[in-house]
């Protein structure tokens, strides 16, 4: 089983609050991910990052930021929060070569 | 052109039923390939690698076809634990693909 764990698993919070979510691996991998996924639809990568002090933006337009400062850790943040943020956020993370993703639980999110 | 193409479907097989899945990439780069499942709301979960010799896991069967760029996922025996959703994913450099899904419903 891997090892990665995203916080809060539900929020549910109003217009225009700042949110971080949080998420961590305990396996060293360098590589992280942030996906967006609405029910019933495909994944769409939102930021990744490679390494420490490391990050891209992905495919899909976010109005999120990340940071790594630390290997195990990639907070994804929303400075002003809007209802079309209302989605699940995925984090994942994978080694090198020709290992797999591993995905957290996920992190529902509602904005009223 | 999308990077991995996947119908998809939805299946509805009945129990006992044998289940074809493919899936197409158009980077003939693309070095690692993997089939995840995906239940309703959760995240999704490896189900296996593929390599290119295939491989099988119980009554699961991968199989790639560099030439043709074409992986396929076979299930033999449905059990309705078996009913979610079927993600082709592709690893290209350091990045991975996900196809849209392929949806499965096993039937009693």
């Amino acid at each position: 089983e891997a090892d990665i764990y995203q916080t809060p698993r539900y929020l549910v919070i109003g217009t225009g609050k700042k949110i971080t979510l949080e998420c961590s691996q305990t396996m060293g991998h360098d590589k992280m991910y942030w996906y967006q996924q609405d029910p019933g639809m495909e994944l769409h990568l939102i930021h990744y990052s490679y390494g420490v002090n490391s990050t891209e933006k992905g495919d899909l337009s976010s109005e999120s930021t990340v940071s790594r400062i630390r290997t195990e850790h990639f907070p994804l943040t929303l400075e002003s929060a809007r209802p079309s943020h209302t989605s699940q956020y995925l984090c994942a993370s994978s080694d090198t070569g020709n290992q797999p993703q591993h995905f957290g639980d996920g992190t529902r999110l509602s904005i009223l | 052109r999308k990077e991995v193409e996947q119908d998809p479907g939805p299946f509805n097989v009945p129990e006992g039923a044998t289940v074809a899945f493919n899936c197409t990439y158009s980077n003939s780069a693309s070095q690692s390939f993997f089939w995840y499942r995906q239940d309703c709301r959760k995240e999704p979960k490896l189900l296996m690698s593929v390599y290119s010799s295939g491989n099988e896991d119980g009554r699961f069967t991968a199989q790639l076809n560099r030439a043709s760029q074409y992986i396929s996922l076979l299930i033999r025996d449905s059990k309705l634990s078996d009913s979610a959703t079927y993600l082709c994913v592709v690893k290209t450099g350091n990045q991975f693909y996900f196809g849209t899904g392929t949806s499965l419903t096993v039937i009693p």
